[in-house]
């Protein structure tokens, strides 16, 4: 069955750190891959995507994403966090042959002052 | 440009009862899907339509009904609540019917079912 996995539930950064937050996926084929962000009270944002190509993706907010074949995994990455980035991330994946999308449970990021 | 408007924003109902949300795209967006968010299952996606058609659905029961309009506003409807109803629905708009596009996301609809 089609899943995507965000096996962290909350990840807390200092402030300044560098920021990872891991998804991994089991979809067949090449899938589309997308990380969207939900501040409180709002919709979801998105922040960057990979259809194909380089295996790194640089989105919104300084944000980039790697894409890693063999372990079928998008990991979500930043150099430097900011307070500013706490909120819920979400990965979502969309087979290309039946187009169904699926997110992930989500993943709480807390950064530290 | 406009974001992806929804209403109502809160909504409060008793079981059995049915209700209609509403969603306006961003201009010239012409594919809306819904989703369902909650604390225990996440984000979990109900139907897509693309030009008046329904493109895609997801595992939830025939209670949860939708359509799209010319104007490619689209409306869903939810009959004989249940209490497991209550939840968050997303509304989200992308540009065309190409799968890798991304979708922009309404502030939602709180709906609680007493």
């Amino acid at each position: 069955a089609q899943s995507v996995a965000q096996p962290e539930d909350q990840v807390n950064v200092a402030e300044g750190n560098p920021l990872t937050v891991k998804c991994t996926y089991s979809v067949s084929g090449n899938p589309y891959l997308f990380w969207y962000v939900q501040y409180p009270n709002r919709g979801l944002q998105f922040l960057l995507k990979y259809i194909t190509g380089d295996n790194l993706v640089k989105g919104s907010y300084g944000f980039e994403a790697e894409f890693n074949k063999s372990q079928t995994s998008f990991h979500l990455k930043k150099p430097s966090a900011l307070v500013s980035d706490s909120a819920l991330y979400f990965c979502a994946v969309r087979d290309r042959r039946d187009d169904k999308i699926i997110f992930g449970k989500g993943t709480r990021l807390h950064i530290l002052p | 440009k406009a974001g992806v408007t929804q209403t109502p924003r809160y909504l409060i109902k008793t079981r059995g009862q049915q209700v209609t949300l509403s969603c306006s795209p961003i201009s010239g967006h012409r594919s809306v899907s819904w989703y369902q968010q909650t604390p225990g299952q996440g984000l979990q996606f109900l139907f897509e339509y693309f030009s008046e058609t329904q493109r895609n659905k997801g595992n939830f029961p025939g209670r949860f009904s939708g359509r799209q309009f010319s104007n490619s506003r689209s409306e869903m409807n939810v009959s004989t609540l249940e209490l497991g109803d209550s939840a968050l629905y997303l509304c989200a708009s992308s540009l065309a019917s190409d799968r890798y596009n991304e979708q922009f996301f309404g502030p939602g609809t709180r709906l609680t079912v007493l």
